[in-house]
């Protein structure tokens, strides 16, 4: 099993659509989460962290459930810029370096 | 500031053939990583540096060496390139956590370099 798990792209969705992206962890001792956003042929860029309360910002809501080990990330009112593939990202190291375990991403695509 | 910068942009080795990836960031990190990414693999960690003198190896460490030169360097080496090692390469650095206990994880990527291998 991966240790990060994410749902199989592509999501192809009208602009101003609602989509959720899940993800799985095998490491029930992760301490952190992340989505990473990374545009094609750019470098991965965080979009946010993940809190056990759930987090917004804007139009992105991330959630937490550390029972089912599992994280999600809600986009509203999609844009075109949104296009992208999101990264699920879980750090399980507790020591001096974050050491991240990345999922292999699922691709959105918004179009017109 | 430029944040994290990699040199070079892309190259294409033969097999057999050494190059060294640089990688430098202007943030006074602490911590800095190198990654590959593939297709259907996502970001695998290479080898990363907690401090400054500190090296360790990541998930897929075989066929390459690292040295941290300094706070603000990162280098990769391919002492003899494979096939195999065709891939995006990129490089990472982050806060390690401080006095206060709080953990830092943000991690700041480069550019990449993408590397073919005949």
């Amino acid at each position: 099993r991966k240790e990060v798990e994410q749902d199989p792209g592509p999501f192809n969705v009208p602009e101003g659509a609602t989509v959720a992206f899940n993800c799985t962890y095998s490491n029930s001792a992760s301490q952190s989460f992340f989505w990473y956003r990374q545009d094609c042929r750019k470098e991965p860029k965080l979009l946010m962290s993940v809190y056990s309360s759930g987090n917004e910002d804007g139009r992105f809501t991330a959630q937490l459930n550390r029972a089912s080990q599992y994280i999600s990330l809600l986009i509203r009112d999609s844009k075109l810029s949104d296009s992208a593939t999101y990264l699920c990202v879980v750090n399980g190291d507790t020591g001096t370096a974050s050491k991240l375990t990345f999922g292999t991403g699922t691709r959105l695509q918004v179009t017109l | 500031n430029a944040g994290v910068t990699q040199t070079p942009k892309f190259q294409v080795l033969k097999t057999g053939q050494s190059m060294t990836l640089q990688c430098a960031q202007d943030m006074n990190h602490n911590s800095m990583y190198w990654y590959r990414q593939d297709p259907g693999m996502g970001l695998r960690l290479i080898y990363y540096s907690a401090s400054e003198g500190t090296t360790d190896k990541g998930e897929v460490p075989n066929g390459y060496n690292v040295s941290r030169l300094n706070k603000r360097e990162f280098s990769l080496r391919l002492e003899s390139a494979a096939p195999s090692q065709t891939s995006v390469y990129f490089c990472a650095s982050s806060l390690s956590p401080g006095t206060s206990g709080r953990s830092y994880n943000e991690q700041f990527f480069g550019p990449g370099t993408r590397l073919t291998v005949l």
